[in-house]
Parts: C-alpha cells; structure tokens; sequence
C-alpha cells in the first residue's frame, strides 16, 4: 500500500538558517504530493502541492520537487523565521480503483526556530 | 470565501456514550473526508463521502460511521466511546470528482474529542 517516510523531528534551526526535511514515498501510479503544516490548536493548512513528476511546488518561499526517480519530495526553505514554526506533514494522494482520493501522511517534522 | 467550518471545536463525552460531529465543506465542495489524529497513530483516514454516498472507508471499526446530506455537509458518528477514540478530529473538503489527480484538500480546524 501507499506510505510516506518522513524525517524525524523536532528541528531546531536558528532564524534565517537554511531548511531542509526529508521525505520519501511508496506508491503505485502516479500520485499527487502535498506539504501541509499545522499551527498549535489548529487544522492543516495546505502548503504547496505537486502533482506530476518534476513538478516544483512553491509557496511562501518553501519549494519541494517532485523527484519520481528518487521517489522523493524533499521541503526546503533558504531562510526560516520564527513564525515557520509549526508541525510539517509530507503527504500523498492517492486514488481509489472505484473513484475518489484519500490521503496518506507521514508522521510529521515538528520546526522550532530560534532568535 | 467560507473555509471548512467543524463543530464542536472541543468535546469531552464518557465512555460507552456515542457522539455526532459536523462539517461544513466549502460551497461548492461536494467531497467530505475525515481523518483522526492521535500522537500515536498520526492522521488516519477514517472515510470519504461524494454526494451523498460514502465513496470509501479507512481501516477503522463499524462503530465509526458518517454521512453526507444534500448539501454536502457531513457528519461522523462514533459509538460506544472507548478511551482510545481520544483524538482531533478533521473533516476536508475537496472539489475533485475522483480518479487521477488528486489536487489536495482543505481541512477545518477540527474537533477535539477526550473521552473520560
């Protein structure tokens, strides 16, 4: 079945230090890859998205690419802020044989940036 | 533009009682999905509903159960509560009609579930 591996947290960077986390995929066909992030007492925010091999996905200076043959979706940002702090989510979109989506999560990278 | 609106955002309920939470997808939105989010198991799906009909369910017991009405706000169900049912609860909302392409969902804030 499908599954995401994502890298263990918590990360603590200093601010304007250089993000990367890690995250990995099991999938058949061709799903869609998503980052989402979660602030203290709330739902998931959607982040960024991609949904083809080579696709970047991009948002509030966050990028990730979508590397099929590495089966990669790495989150990388060049400068984080105090207020980036939150929970990050690697996840994948898959689709039912009989129509519709689910999607399946990794567990999470807890970010903590500093002054 | 309304996001997805949960309700309660916060709940606390007994064992063995059962309880109903709400969800009101974004207009036009006719998917509804629910997820559960424990610090052990991570985010679960729970089921999907598509106008009206559940499309798909997620590896949970029968005691878990929703629907979707006609305007497409969803319900989830649990009964019999036990200790482990503790958790947030999360409803998204997607406009895509299945297949290829799933282009992502938007999740409400959810609704935190304790069970004493």
């Amino acid at each position: 079945g499908d599954s995401v591996t994502q890298m263990e947290g918590p990360v603590t960077l200093s601010e304007e230090a250089f993000l990367t986390i890690n995250c990995t995929y099991t999938a058949t066909g061709y799903p869609s890859l998503f980052w989402y992030v979660q602030y203290p007492g709330e739902g998931l925010q959607l982040l960024l998205k991609a949904t083809k091999a080579d696709d970047k996905g991009s948002n509030k200076g966050f990028e990730a690419t979508y590397r099929k043959e590495t089966t990669s979706f790495h989150l990388e940002k060049g400068s984080v802020q105090v207020s980036d702090s939150a929970v990050y989510f690697c996840a994948l979109g898959g689709s039912f044989t009989g129509g519709g989506n689910k999607l399946t999560f990794g567990t999470g990278t807890q970010l903590k940036v500093e002054l | 533009k309304a996001g997805v609106t949960q309700t309660p955002r916060y709940l606390i309920k007994t064992r063995g009682q059962q309880v109903t939470l709400s969800c009101s997808p974004i207009s036009g939105h006719r998917s509804v999905s629910w997820y559960q989010q424990t610090p052990g198991q991570g985010l679960q799906f729970l089921f999907e509903y598509f106008s009206e009909t559940q499309r798909n369910k997620g590896n949970f017991p029968g005691r878990f159960s929703g629907r979707q009405f006609s305007n497409s706000r969803s319900e989830m169900n649990v009964s019999t509560l036990e200790l482990g049912d503790s958790a947030l609860y999360l409803c998204a909302s997607s406009s895509t009609t299945g297949g290829y392409g799933n282009y992502g969902y938007t999740f409400g804030s959810g609704t935190r579930l304790t069970v004493v």
